[in-house]
């Protein structure tokens, strides 16, 4: 089956740095998802983006499903932003999601 | 915006006991999810369910059933609980897969715990 893959898995940043996660994904998918776990719990969604590029302010991101990868960016990261960032797929026709392994970010004011 | 809620946010059962959680959705959205959500183990899908009355297993469906009676709602019944069943169980919808967009949308989550 597909194989999802992130990293870094863990980050800590000073308040006000950018950052770029990363999430390989081993074949080719028609849709991806990016997730924040805020510290109680809850999955936010931030992007559905299968292909191409997609901000929502100081949030963006980008997937090139012909490289298999995509990119979370960062900018002026604040301390809300800790907490665990996760990338997941469909697999191709069923209903099954799979999740990659998270990147763990701790934002330091 | 798609609401998704669950129940509880936190619940304590003893062992033996039959616990019952809740989700629901406002979104009018076919597919709805039970996952379960530990430590080094990731999300890990219980069950699912693509209809009314549907429903299939996921990876871990032992110890577990499930409830779909109205499309709204999604229910996870554990029939006797044991305490390796104390973890985070996240509900989640989104569309059918026949759709152009099956963005999955996530509720708050209930972090239960067995004594």
């Amino acid at each position: 089956g597909i194989q999802v893959e992130q990293s870094p898995p863990d980050l800590i940043l000073q308040e006000g740095a950018n950052s770029t996660l990363r999430c390989n994904f081993s074949d080719s998918v028609n849709n991806l998802q990016w997730f924040h776990q805020n510290p109680w719990g809850q999955l936010i969604n931030l992007f559905y983006i299968p292909s191409g590029t997609k901000q929502n302010g100081r949030l963006s991101a980008t997937t090139v499903a012909t490289e298999r990868y995509s990119l979370l960016y960062i900018s002026s990261s604040q301390t809300t932003d800790s907490g665990v960032y996760f990338c997941a797929v469909p697999t191709s026709g069923t209903y099954k999601y799979i999740f990659g392994t998270g990147t763990r970010l701790k934002v330091l004011a | 915006d798609v609401k998704v809620t669950q129940s509880s946010r936190y619940l304590v059962k003893r062992t033996g006991e039959k616990v019952f959680l809740e989700c629901v959705q406002d979104m009018d959205h076919e597919n709805m999810f039970w996952y379960r959500q530990d430590p080094g183990l990731g999300l890990r899908l219980i069950y699912f369910s693509y209809d009314v009355k549907m429903k299939e297993k996921g990876d871990i469906p032992e110890g577990y059933s499930v409830s779909r009676e109205k499309k709204e709602r999604f229910s996870l019944i554990l029939e006797s609980a044991s305490t390796n069943q104390t973890s985070m169980y996240l509900c989640a919808s989104s569309p059918s897969w026949r759709a152009n967009s099956y963005e999955q949308y996530f509720g708050p989550g209930t972090r239960l715990t067995v004594t």
